[in-house]
């Protein structure tokens, strides 16, 4: 199997901050990465395909990075409606893992 | 509107069986591999299975396998999970979506709560 590790497990930051989320995968995934956003209650909504490309209607703010073993989801003004749980999801091999998500909160 | 609808959770006693449904509306269904992933409670995503566009393939978690059977009839834009032999670490809200790729496609359900005990 695919191990995705994903740090921070959470951070603590302010409304402007930029704030830098990493996923390692323990084989060489290509391109075939998703960073997910999730709210309490809510489903899982994508923010970044194939990597690096941004889905549509979701703010220029979140970006991503990175192909092979190491990826970086960057949210670089933080927003309010940004406090959320991020994921990120390989799907080169099966079974498809996630990483272990990121609680973003409040300082 | 692109919408996956789940339904058919509930509380099922531990070696039950529950039929969970996904009803597919504002895109073409049968284009599109389709998956279910599920969450336990308090804890983190795990994806469950996927099925080809046309039924004529499927993967599965280990944890599951056996045990669960993925389908799809695309004549009723609908996907289904049947669960059987469940488990207590079953335990989980299960979302339908859309398979994973890297082009711009992904559309998720709202969600359906099993409960696998006594």
């Amino acid at each position: 199997d695919i191990q995705m590790t994903q740090s921070p497990s959470s951070v603590s930051a302010s409304v402007g901050d930029r704030v830098t989320i990493t996923c390692r995968a323990s084989q060489g995934i290509r391109n075939d990465l998703g960073w997910y956003q999730q709210k309490p209650g809510k489903a899982p909504k994508r923010l970044i395909y194939a990597a690096s490309s941004l889905q549509s209607g979701v703010p220029s703010r979140f970006s991503g990075s990175g192909s092979g073993t190491e990826f970086t989801l960057t949210i670089s003004s933080l927003q309010p409606e940004d406090f959320a749980t991020y994921f990120c999801l390989q799907h080169n091999g099966y079974p498809r893992t996630f990483g272990q998500g990121t609680k973003v909160d409040i300082k | 509107d692109v919408q996956l609808v789940e339904s058919g959770g509930g509380l099922v006693q531990p070696g039950g069986s529950l039929r969970l449904s996904c009803a597919a509306s504002g895109f073409t269904f049968s284009r599109y591999w389709m998956t279910w992933f599920r969450q336990p409670p308090g804890k983190g995503l795990e994806w469950v299975a996927n099925i080809k566009h046309d039924g004529s393939e499927d993967y599965y978690l280990d944890s599951v396998k056996g045990r669960f059977t993925i389908s799809r009839d695309n004549a009723k834009s609908s996907l289904y999970l049947q669960m059987n032999r469940l488990r207590a670490e079953d335990t989980a809200v299960y979302y339908c979506a859309s398979r994973p790729t890297i082009d711009g496609f992904d559309v998720w359900g709202q969600g359906a709560m099993v409960i696998v005990s006594s």
